[in-house]
C-alpha cells in the first residue's frame, strides 16, 4: 500500500530559488495537510486543505503557497526560497469523521536545505 | 489558542523498564487527544487516541488516559524494548471552519538501551 507519497526525498536549493514539493495519497481522503518539522518545535501546520477544491492558512504560511491540484494531490510551492525554510517537510491526509478527528496518515517526509 | 506541551526528552530507559512521557493541554471545547510515534527516518503513525473524558486509548502495550480535569493525556508502558526506541508527539484536534486540524507538542525523544 503507497498510502502518501511525497517527492523529492531530498532537496538542497540556494537562496531565492524556488520549487515544489509534491504529495499523493491514494486514499481517497477529503483532506491533506502540509508540516514542517524542526527540532525543538515539533510539527507545525503550513496549510491545509478540507476537501478538494479549498485551501487555509495554518500556523507558518508565509513563504509558502499550495494547490490542491485534484483529490489525490496536494503540492506546497517556495517561491523564493530563504535559509529559515530549511525543515522536513510532511504531507498529510485524513477522512473526515463524523465526529472528533479523523487520523493523520503521514508521508515519509522531504529534508529540505536551503544554503 | 489550542496547545500542547509535553516533557521534554530525551527519555533513557532501560529495557522493560516502566514509561511515563506527560502531556498536557489547553484548548477550548473538548478536544480528541492523540498520541503519535516518529521511528528514525519514518513519517509520524498513529499509536493511540481518544475522543472524550475518561476514554483510554491503548496500543502495542502503550496506554492513555483522557483526563478532562487536569487537561493531561499522559503516555505509558509498563516494559519498554529497544524497538519502542522514537520520538513521540502529542496532540490534539481542534476545529476550523467545521473542519479538523491537529496541534503537536514538541515532541519527546525516548532512548531504550538493552
Amino acid at each position: 500500500n503507497a498510502g502518501v507519497t511525497q517527492t523529492p526525498k531530498f532537496q538542497v536549493l540556494k537562496t531565492g530559488q524556488s520549487m515544489t514539493l509534491q504529495c499523493a495519497q491514494d486514499m481517497n481522503h477529503n483532506s491533506m495537510y502540509w508540516y514542517r518539522q524542526d527540532p525543538g518545535m515539533g510539527l507545525r501546520l503550513i496549510y491545509y486543505s478540507a476537501s478538494e477544491g479549498t485551501t487555509d492558512k495554518g500556523e507558518v504560511p508565509n513563504g509558502y503557497n499550495v494547490s490542491r491540484l485534484n483529490k489525490r494531490e496536494f503540492s506546497l510551492r517556495l517561491e523564493s526560497a530563504a535559509p529559515s525554510q530549511t525543515s522536513v517537510y510532511f504531507c498529510a491526509s485524513s477522512e473526515i469523521p463524523r465526529q472528533g478527528a479523523g487520523e493523520l496518515f503521514f508521508g515519509e517526509g522531504s529534508r529540505l536545505t536551503v544554503l | 489558542g489550542n496547545s500542547v506541551t509535553q516533557m521534554e526528552g530525551p527519555v533513557t530507559l532501560s529495557e522493560e523498564a516502566f514509561l511515563t512521557i506527560n502531556c498536557t493541554y489547553t484548548a477550548t471545547g473538548y478536544p480528541s487527544l492523540f498520541w503519535y510515534v516518529q521511528y528514525p527516518g519514518e513519517g509520524l503513525q498513529l499509536l493511540l487516541k481518544a475522543t472524550k473524558a475518561d476514554d483510554k486509548g491503548s496500543n502495542k502495550g502503550f496506554e492513555a488516559t483522557y483526563r478532562k480535569e487536569t487537561t493531561s493525556f499522559h503516555l505509558e508502558k509498563g516494559s519498554v524494548q529497544v524497538s519502542d526506541s522514537a520520538v513521540y508527539f502529542c496532540a490534539l484536534s481542534a476545529m476550523n471552519s467545521g473542519y479538523s486540524t491537529l496541534t503537536f507538542g514538541k515532541g519527546t525523544m525516548l532512548l531504550v538501551s538493552p
